[in-house]
């Protein structure tokens, strides 16, 4: 049992690229979120889904977008990077909404130059 | 607006001696609220939650917290701690997170306790 994985771990892109951070997660859970950590800051919610081809924003949503085609996979996308965006993003999923225990994977390292 | 706040950033123990880490929130309605623990490089893994009943819960790893609602408090506790519970500890609170246009649901964070343990 996998639980939540994330790809990549790290990366580093160019102010103005885009990339996809990869969400997956196997405990068939309905609700999927985003979040963002900046150093010495909690977490804070980018995206969250509370099933498949349902998505919504959280509080820091600008410059990212989001879809749910199924029930495992959360895909965030970031069009035109900028240094803005440089943090770690974890994605999370549960299985009864905000109330539930939410399951973390490893996080993604996004550098933008 | 629901908040957590943290007051500490970096709290120093000796290894077996006790812990306990402050954590104070701020919402109008019967708050859920979690402990987190987060290791160098790894997700976030928690440690315990409260949403109604004993004020006194018990999470994995030895540790405990205490809601008091007269002092709007969820403090995590630990008797004797160990080399290995080096790490940041966070506490959320389950609420609709306030934006422009409407609301969300998710966890609100406090900014963490790095707790740092001595030999």
């Amino acid at each position: 049992n996998a639980g939540v994985t994330q790809t990549p771990k790290f990366r580093i892109l160019k102010i103005g690229q885009s990339m996809t951070l990869q969400c997956t997660q196997d405990m068939n859970h309905n609700y999927m979120y985003w979040y963002r950590q900046d150093p010495g800051m909690g977490l804070k919610l980018i995206y969250y889904s509370v099933g498949a081809g349902i998505t919504d924003k959280g509080e820091v949503p600008n410059g990212y977008n989001v879809s749910r085609s199924t029930t495992e996979d959360f895909p965030l996308r970031l069009e035109l990077a900028a240094p803005s965006q440089t943090s770690v993003y974890f994605c999370a999923s549960s299985s009864r909404g905000r109330t539930d225990t939410q399951y973390f994977g490893p996080g993604t390292r996004l550098t933008v130059l | 607006a629901q908040s957590v706040t943290q007051p500490d950033i970096h709290i120093t123990v000796s290894e077996g001696a006790s812990l306990e880490l402050r954590c104070n929130y701020s919402y109008g309605a019967t708050p859920y609220l979690f402990w987190y623990v987060q290791s160098p490089g790894q997700g976030l893994q928690l440690l315990l939650k409260y949403f109604s009943g004993d004020t006194l819960v018990q999470g994995i790893k030895g540790f405990e917290a205490e809601f008091k609602r007269s002092q709007s408090s969820f403090n995590l506790r630990k008797p004797s701690v160990h080399w290995s519970d080096a790490a940041e500890y966070f506490c959320a609170v389950a609420a609709r997170i306030p934006y422009s246009g409407g609301g969300a649901d998710g966890l609100t964070f406090g900014k963490g306790t790095h707790l740092i343990i001595q030999p």
